[in-house]
């Protein structure tokens, strides 16, 4: 089945540091990929929409400077925490859709998802 | 109102038993609808979609009430491994983005 493939898991840094996180489809096309936040005991909050060759849309109260996304591939979306501090600490997740475009297809078709991505700034 | 509500949980139940999960949405454009599985400190894992004929995958049944805006998920015979956290995810909107509730905990216990 399709696999998304996320990089790296963990990550512990010093407050300011900048931090690069991979996203990748492994077996599929995806024009599109999300990013989310989970805090401790909390649901997946969306961040952003990455879209292969254009701008992130972003979710509201989610600084795009601050959260840098690049979508430069059908294959891969980045997520990059600038100047990272200790209230960024928390499991980032990505996910991408597999099959066909929206506008073909419908929404129906399910996300897959990355195994995440757990953030601690100390 | 949050756009996806479900039970507050948790759940703990014997195994074997017979277990319901409820939720709501609020947004009456939502198009797609899901039920996601999450094992503590990992990703979530498609479960099943829920179709508004009502589906079911072995143990499994989804139902989805569009006029009352209501998903169940039924876990019938549970087993020890059914035990993570169960999330309602509701998908609409131009880029049909997901929306997922906060989860309900579920312990199958021996």
């Amino acid at each position: 089945g399709a696999v998304v493939s996320q990089h790296p898991s963990w990550v512990i840094c010093k407050s300011g540091t900048s931090v690069k996180i991979e996203c990748r489809s492994l077996d599929f096309q995806a024009t599109t990929m999300f990013w989310y936040r989970q805090f401790p005991k909390q649901s997946l909050m969306l961040m952003a929409t990455s879209n292969e060759g254009s701008k992130a849309t972003y979710e509201q109260g989610v600084e795009k400077d601050k959260f840098l996304i690049n979508h430069a591939s059908l294959t891969l979306s980045t997520l990059t925490v600038t100047s990272a501090h200790p209230e960024d600490s928390s499991f980032y997740i990505c996910s991408a859709r597999d099959g066909p475009p929206i506008l073909l297809a419908g929404g129906n078709q399910p996300q897959h998802f990355g195994d995440g991505t757990r953030l601690s700034i100390l | 109102r949050k756009e996806v509500e479900q039970d507050p949980g948790p759940f703990n139940v014997p195994e074997g038993a017979t277990v319901a999960f409820n939720c709501t949405y609020s947004n009456s454009a939502s198009q797609s609808f899901f039920w996601y599985r999450q094992d503590c400190r990992k990703e979530p894992k498609l479960l099943m979609s829920v179709y508004s004929s009502g589906n079911e995958d072995g143990r499994f049944t989804a139902q989805l009430n569009r006029a009352s805006q209501y998903i169940s998920l039924l876990i019938r015979d549970s087993k020890l491994s059914d035990s993570a956290t169960y999330l309602c995810v509701v998908s609409g909107g131009s880029n049909y983005k997901l929306t997922f509730g906060k989860g309900t905990l579920l312990t199958v216990n021996p």
